[in-house]
């Protein structure tokens, strides 16, 4: 089984809607990331948690939201979604330490018409 | 603000040659990562590099910090088509809360 499960995989939808993207993790470690991917970009951070009762806003937070339900679980909600919020969204997780290596889920991929 | 450059943004290359891939930032990192991602996939780490100057070989590839802490490069011997992916590298502050990406190379290796 995978450490890092995102759901959905794909979602199509269309704006002004209400979005959440899910994020979980087996891998037992305290620090959890949203990050987007678009053409020539790279990975943009939006939000991260460093444990169940700290949220930062990172690089791109404005039009998002998160919320840390538990250890395992992060989310990520598009209150009223528009169509530049297309893009590759990715979780991923790192344990505490300098290097803050990162371990990544598979990706959801989000079209907002 | 912290930024990282890749160089070049894409390259493509027949298999069995060798390539280099460059990572460059003004600012100093404790340590730079190196990350693979396949179509469809999330980035996958590669190698951490965490001291001025030093190489790190994986198989075929070679990671190399710069000696200022500043750059790094990922040197391919004899691609293979499987070598094929988007090469990003990430470098950390020393407490490891600022954290970015570069934008990436895109490699191809062709039969």
């Amino acid at each position: 089984d995978a450490d890092v499960t995102q759901t959905p995989r794909n979602r199509i939808t269309k704006t002004g809607k209400r979005i959440m993207l899910e994020c979980s993790q087996t891998k037992g470690h305290d620090r959890m990331y949203w990050y987007r991917q678009d053409p020539g970009l790279g990975l943009r951070l939006i939000y991260y948690s460093f444990d169940v009762k700290d949220i930062n806003k990172g690089e791109i937070s404005d039009g998002y939201s998160v919320s840390r339900q538990a250890q395992a679980k992060f989310s990520l909600s598009l209150e009223s979604a528009i169509p530049n919020q297309t893009a590759l969204y990715f979780c991923a997780t790192s344990v505490r330490g300098r290097y803050n290596e990162q371990f990544f889920g598979p990706g959801t991929r989000l079209t907002v018409l | 603000t912290q930024l990282l450059e890749q160089s070049p943004q894409f390259l493509s290359i027949q298999e069995g040659e060798n390539l280099t891939v460059y990572c460059n930032s003004s600012s100093v990192f404790s340590s730079l990562q190196w990350y693979r991602q396949e179509p469809g996939e999330g980035p996958v780490l590669l190698v951490t590099v965490v001291t001025g100057g030093e190489v790190k070989k994986l198989k075929r590839l070679t990671f190399q910090f710069g000696d200022a802490r500043k750059d790094s490069s990922l040197h391919i011997t004899a691609a293979q088509t499987g070598d094929t992916g988007l090469y990003l590298c990430a470098g950390a502050d020393n407490y490891g809360q600022n954290f970015v990406f570069g934008p990436g190379t895109r490699l191809s290796v062709l039969p």
